[in-house]
């Protein structure tokens, strides 16, 4: 079965940054569009970014375009998340996702969820 | 960017109701909606797709209706599993999430 497993989070000073990697399993991992999403303490979800099943695409949300760098190394099965100059509110859980299919990483919905990651940006 | 809008927050109900939650859309979005439900310390779960897809294994008591800007989430007979917060997202236009409904005993 598909398995994705988070890793990398932990606290982290303001102004620091922090590589998430998801490792993937269960499936060809090569085949299926990626994506982040986080949620705050007690807050909804909000994605992130998505990446292609070639790694060739990504696309960002605009409150982390320019701060965040996903990519992917099809050939160890990993996703990443590099995250720059963070703030006390990138705090949240972090979420590793697949997208239903693959191609350019969108018109598909998210069909498989890690566990998450818990960031905590603190001083 | 395409925001949604759920509707209610929250929603208080009992076992055996039958509950509808509203998702709109700022702007067309056609039939590229799906919900998901998320249990407190888990991961959300899909369960609708393409705006009325059930996605496999989801129990058919759940059903999701709707295009353009309107969508509906509808549970026909709450079991006590089902109380958990619902969210609806639109992958139109790169990706937007509801801020979520809370259903609630």
């Amino acid at each position: 079965q598909v398995q994705l497993v988070e890793s990398g989070g932990g606290v982290v000073q303001p102004g620091r940054s922090l590589r998430l990697s998801c490792a993937a399993s269960g499936f060809i991992f090569s085949s299926y569009g990626m994506h982040w999403v986080r949620q705050a303490p007690g807050k909804g979800l909000e994605w992130l970014a998505a990446i292609s099943s070639d790694g060739s695409d990504q696309h960002y949300a605009d409150s982390v375009k320019g701060r965040f760098s996903i990519y992917r190394d099809n050939s160890r099965n990993t996703l990443y998340l590099h995250m720059f100059i963070l703030r006390p509110e990138d705090t949240a859980v972090y979420y590793c996702a697949r997208g239903s299919s693959g191609g350019s990483g969108l018109r598909a919905y998210i069909d498989s969820w890690g566990q998450g990651t818990l960031v905590t940006v603190s001083s | 960017d395409i925001q949604m809008t759920q509707s209610p927050s929250t929603l208080s109900a009992s076992v055996g109701d039958r509950v509808t939650i509203t998702c709109r859309a700022s702007q067309n979005i056609n039939s590229w909606l799906a919900w998901y439900q998320q249990k407190p310390g888990k991961a959300p779960k899909v369960l609708i797709y393409k705006a009325s897809s059930l996605e496999t294994g989801v129990p058919s008591r759940f059903s999701g209706s709707g295009s353009e800007t309107e969508f509906t989430l509808t549970i026909s007979s709450l079991q006590p599993d089902d109380f958990a917060t619902y969210y609806c997202q639109q992958y139109n236009s790169l990706y937007t999430f509801g801020q979520g409904t809370k259903l609630e005993i």
